[in-house]
């Protein structure tokens, strides 16, 4: 079964710090892995998207990397500020355009 | 470049009736998804419409159908409403999947809240 699972849950920092969410999927055949953000009450903000061949990506403070052999991929956030307090949420879809399967999400606090 | 609308933002049901969400997407996008996010299952991909034709569709019952228009605009409906469909509904368009190559980024609403009494 195609499935998407994210690691922590939730995640409470300090302003300033640096952290990593983990995604693992099983997801197969593999077109492309994204990465959203969503602040509370708003729809997702597409924050990277990478393609089998693509290990790295960076958006701003944002970094998302892909190991496509063992299927796992992570984001890292540095420098973490308060507006970075939000869900966090992995897609990858098996072709095409259309994100079809979904983690559950990390849900990020950033504290002062 | 305005960003995708929803109507309406919000909106009360009870059981046994039909409600119909609309979303006009980005200027110059032809490809409308559609979502159901829930806080126990998360988002949950419902269909895809691409130049009117529905191009992918997700894992959810036949009460749940949608439509897209020539000026790209889409509409869903849910007949036969319950509970269950209690949910935030999001719309997201992207312009077109190159093939071969770059997925496009999709730009999501701000979505329409339903709730079933």
């Amino acid at each position: 079964k195609n499935q998407v699972e994210q690691s922590p849950q939730s995640l409470i920092i300090l302003e300033g710090k640096n952290c990593t969410l983990q995604c693992n999927y099983t997801v197969s055949p593999f077109s492309n892995l994204r990465w959203y953000k969503q602040d509370t009450g708003r729809g997702p903000v597409s924050l990277t998207i990478m393609t089998f061949s693509e290990n790295t990506k960076s958006n701003g403070r944002y970094t998302a990397t892909l190991d496509a052999d063992t299927k796992q991929s992570s984001l890292h956030i540095t420098a973490s500020q308060l507006s970075d307090s939000a869900s966090y949420i992995c897609v990858v879809s098996e072709g095409g355009n259309t994100p079809l399967v979904f983690g559950k999400g990390t849900r990020l606090s950033v504290i002062a | 470049k305005a960003g995708v609308t929803q109507t309406p933002r919000y909106l009360i049901k009870t059981r046994g009736q039909q409600v119909t969400l609309s979303c006009s997407p980005i200027s110059g996008h032809r490809s409308v998804s559609w979502y159901q996010q829930t806080p126990g299952q998360g988002l949950q991909f419902l269909f895809e419409y691409f130049s009117e034709t529905q191009r992918n569709k997700g894992n959810f019952p036949g009460r749940f159908s949608g439509r897209q228009f020539s000026n790209s605009r889409s509409e869903m409906n849910v007949s036969t409403l319950e509970r269950g469909d209690s949910a935030l509904y999001l719309c997201a368009s992207s312009g077109q999947f190159r093939g071969g190559g770059r997925p496009d980024t999709q730009y999501f609403g701000p979505g329409t809240r339903l709730t079933v009494l």
